[in-house]
């Protein structure tokens, strides 16, 4: 079974809308990133939250890892044409300080204007 | 400030032949590298990652292999292609073991069509 879980797969929403994208586990996230990759290119890095009750945000992007470091939330405010694309999570589960890092599959985002 | 290459852009190659794919990093030293590949409705797979040159750990068994001549460059092998082998494959960089934060940084890939 696949160890991070995102939902919705894919989202459709009105230019000026907000949204929410979720990334749960069973296990405890040592560190949660949160990715965005435009079709055909590479992943850009967001933010990272290890603490739980972490809460971070950048522009109109705000991600937040629970008390519990089990799951995370990544929102958008007043969403945007630019914001469109594919939103992955990934987190260490495998303590601090390990090398690889899990991927969820990933959640479509279209805006439309 | 830390850049990440891959080439080629862009691969068309038939079922049976070779296959190498590169990916250099600039601007740090020592970094973990990684190569995944990403196919529709499987999200990324991490294929090979190396913590320093000619140390190469695989997490799939499968027909490919890695090699890491340099400290900053990273190859990705085949001696004979599949159809399967055909996805979406990343480079990733990130620092050593040791820092607090693990963020990889991803270069911008190769789309390799295996027919």
């Amino acid at each position: 079974s696949q160890e991070l879980e995102q939902s919705p797969q894919s989202l459709i929403v009105q230019e000026g809308k907000n949204l929410t994208i979720n990334c749960t586990s069973s296990k405890t996230l040592y560190g949660l990133y949160w990715y965005k990759q435009k079709y055909g290119e590479g992943l850009i890095f967001l933010m990272m939250l290890q603490k739980g009750g972490e809460e971070k945000s950048h522009e109109k992007i705000t991600a937040k890892l629970d008390e519990k470091k089990q799951q995370s939330s990544l929102h958008i405010t007043a969403s945007q044409p630019s914001h469109a694309g594919i939103y992955l999570c990934g987190a260490d589960m495998g303590g601090a300080g390990s090398y690889q890092l899990t991927f969820g599959k990933g959640t479509k985002l279209s805006v439309i204007p | 400030s830390q850049t990440i290459h891959q080439w080629p852009a862009t691969l068309v190659q038939p079922v049976g032949s070779p296959l190498s794919l590169e990916c250099t990093v600039e601007g740090t030293s020592n970094p973990n590298l990684y190569w995944y590949r990403q196919a529709a409705g499987r999200g990324l797979q991490l294929l090979f990652y190396s913590v320093g040159i000619g140390q190469i750990s695989s997490e799939v068994p499968q027909n490919l292999s890695a090699s890491r001549p340099q400290d900053r460059q990273f190859i990705l092998s085949s001696k004979k292609l599949l159809l399967s082998d055909s996805g979406f494959y990343l480079c990733a960089w990130s620092r050593l073991r040791g820092f607090e934060y693990n963020e990889q940084f991803f270069g911008p890939g190769t789309r390799l069509t295996v027919l």
